[in-house]
Formats: structure tokens, C-alpha cells, sequence
């Protein structure tokens, strides 16, 4: 199966900064790749798909990069909203994984 | 507005079986791929298995092959995942998505997730 590794595991940051997550493939999953947002007590929510194309009412803050086996998501200017878990996932090749996560923490 | 509503949470006696349930509202079923993903304490999130409902497909993660049944009725427009001969490492909260088209391997919609604890 695919293993999907995201850096760094914590990423402390203060609010109105911008904050970059990053997803690495074992193996080209292509444009596969999806991005989620999982705050405590809550469901996860998918904010990009297919690399780069936000979900629906998703703001533009959030914007995903990438292709092949290395992927980026940019919250450009994190709102205290955004202080959360977030997840990458491929889907490019079964069974579909995901990450271990990267925790955007308030500094 | 489509919604999932998931089963209670549920305490199990390890080599037991679980099986929980996801009713869907809001949209139309016969035209859903429904997913089952966990995740347990501390960890991340990790996929069992899906259906495709109009067409009674089913695909499950090797992990956990011979042990996950997927099924959905679409007269109650409910899904289930049962899971048996659980051990401890199966304590987890399991969550139904639906996928965002049939074919898609992203999870659009989210059940509020159902706590299943393993334990003697």
C-alpha cells in the first residue's frame, strides 16, 4: 500500500501567519490526493481534492499544490478557526491511506 | 442538506463482532458510495472498506479482509459495517462518509462517528 508521510508532525504558529503542510507519497499517486481539516469531538472535514480544487465552501485561505509524490497545503492566513489536525489522503491506489497529520497548534 | 447519522457507541468483548449503522438524509442513496474509515486513539485515520450502493459493491482494505462486511438497504437508506473477531486494537471511532461521486476516493460527507471499545 501506499504510505503517505506528512511534516512536521507540529506546527506552532500564531494566528494571522501563514502556514505550509507538506505530504509525501511512497509512490506517484499523480493528482490523487485530498486534503482534511479534524478538530477534536468533530468529523473531518475535506477541504481540497484532487491536489488543488477546494471543496465547496471552503474559504481561499486554503490552497493545495503538488503532483506525483510531493504535495503542499498553504493556509495563508490562519484564523483561530484553523487551529486543528489536518490530513492528507491518496486515493490514487487501494486501500485509500492517509497521513499521520500535522497538529497546527496556537503559539 | 445531506446528513449521516450514525449507531450509538458500543462496548465489546474481544473475539465478538460490532456492527454499526450510518442512515443517510438529505440526497439520494441508490446513488451513493459510502465508505467506513477509523481511527484510533492517537492515531490517524485509516480505511476499511466501501460499498457502491447502486451496484452492491463492495471493496475492503486487505488489513481487514475476511473480518469487515459492508452493507447497505436502500428501502431504510442505512449502511453498515460489522466487524468481527475484534481484539483490542480495534477500539476506535469508527466514522461512514459519503464519497464525493461514485467513483471518488474523497469523503465529502461525514457521519458524527461511533466510539467502539474493545474490552474484557
Amino acid at each position: 500500500e501506499i504510505g503517505m508521510t506528512q511534516s512536521p508532525a507540529t506546527l506552532s504558529m500564531s494566528p494571522g501567519e501563514r502556514a505550509t503542510l507538506s505530504c509525501r507519497a511512497s509512490q506517484s499517486v499523480g493528482s490523487d490526493l485530498a486534503w482534511y481539516q479534524h478538530k477534536p469531538g468533530q468529523s473531518p472535514r475535506l477541504l481540497i481534492y484532487d491536489a488543488s480544487t477546494r471543496a465547496t465552501d471552503i474559504p481561499a485561505r486554503f490552497s493545495g499544490s503538488g503532483s506525483g509524490t510531493e504535495f503542499t497545503l498553504t493556509i495563508s492566513s490562519l484564523q483561530s478557526a484553523d487551529f486543528a489536525v489536518y490530513y492528507c489522503q491518496q486515493y490514487n491506489d487501494w486501500p485509500r491511506t492517509f497521513g499521520q497529520g500535522t497538529k497546527v497548534e496556537i503559539k | 442538506q445531506v446528513q449521516l447519522v450514525q449507531s450509538g457507541a458500543d462496548m465489546m468483548k474481544p473475539g465478538s463482532s460490532v456492527k454499526v449503522s450510518c442512515k443517510a438524509s438529505g440526497g439520494t442513496f441508490n446513488t451513493y458510495t459510502i465508505s467506513w474509515v477509523r481511527q484510533a486513539p492517537g492515531q490517524g485515520l485509516e480505511c476499511l472498506g466501501r460499498i457502491i450502493t447502486p451496484l452492491s459493491i463492495t471493496k475492503y482494505a486487505q488489513k481487514f479482509q475476511g473480518r469487515v462486511t459492508i452493507t447497505a438497504d436502500t428501502s431504510t437508506t442505512t449502511a453498515y459495517m460489522e466487524l468481527s473477531s475484534l481484539r483490542s486494537d480495534d477500539t476506535a471511532v469508527y466514522y461512514c462518509a459519503i464519497n464525493l461521486g461514485w467513483a471518488s476516493g474523497t469523503y465529502v460527507y461525514w457521519g458524527q462517528g461511533t466510539l467502539v471499545t474493545v474490552s474484557s
